[in-house]
């Protein structure tokens, strides 16, 4: 699997932008770069995912490397309800013996009102 | 559209005995994985099921099973219960799992506390 290295926290104030970087340099040519984030007392949320490309959805944009060895996720307007810890995932889509999604310890977003 | 549902919440078990735990995936999901997620080991990957069958497995003793029915809901059933079993057990699904494209949908989780 593709190591990841991420802030342990970061803090922004609501309303402002917030960008949340991760590195994964050893990220294999067929892994996507998953986003996940768990808020206090639930279970983990999808966020974004892509491969090269950088990608918008409703929640988030992902910005990734042009050589992919790191993504960077950007939530234009934070609120409070962004308080999270935020999981940058390497994972292969091509399933035979993959380990599922392998969470590290991501990085604890703060959001200052 | 109905989220992933985990059942029960809660559960208290004493050591030695065995537990199940249930889970029904979005409509439409065929692929289900399940995770444990403990303070000092953090989220980690137990296994994925996908029409029935088991299709990738984590690092976990043969005490941790899981399957999965027709229409896509999955058990998982730990037997021989140890304190360190003691953790939120957390359910995913998604349209194909890990041959596919797509992100994976979290359940809010069963909390195990094992006495």
């Amino acid at each position: 699997d593709a190591k990841t290295t991420q802030p342990n926290s970061m803090e922004s104030n609501e309303e402002e932008p917030v960008h949340l970087p991760c590195n994964h340099s050893t990220i294999s040519g067929t892994d996507y770069i998953h986003w996940y984030r768990q808020l206090p007392s639930q279970g983990p949320e999808y966020v974004i995912h892509g491969l090269t490309s950088n990608v918008n959805n409703r929640m988030a944009s992902l910005a990734i490397a042009e050589d992919r060895k790191s993504s960077t996720l950007i939530l234009h307007r934070a609120t409070l309800r962004d308080a999270a810890v935020y999981y940058c995932i390497p994972y292969r889509h091509s399933g035979g013996g993959a380990d599922g999604l392998t969470f590290g310890k991501g990085t604890h977003l703060i959001i200052q009102p | 559209k109905a989220g992933v549902t985990q059942t029960p919440r809660y559960l208290i078990k004493t050591r030695g005995q065995q537990v199940t735990l249930s889970c029904s995936p979005i409509s439409g999901h065929r692929s289900v994985s399940w995770y444990q997620q403990t303070p000092g080991q953090g989220l980690q990957f137990l296994f994925e099921y996908f029409s029935e069958t088991q299709r990738n497995k984590g690092n976990f003793p043969g005490r941790f099973s899981g399957r999965q029915f027709s229409n896509s809901r999955s058990e998982m059933n730990v037997s021989t219960l140890e304190l360190g079993d003691s953790a939120l057990y957390l359910c995913a699904s998604s349209p194909s799992g890990s041959r596919g494209g797509y992100g994976y949908t979290f359940g809010s989780g069963t909390r195990l506390t094992v006495v």
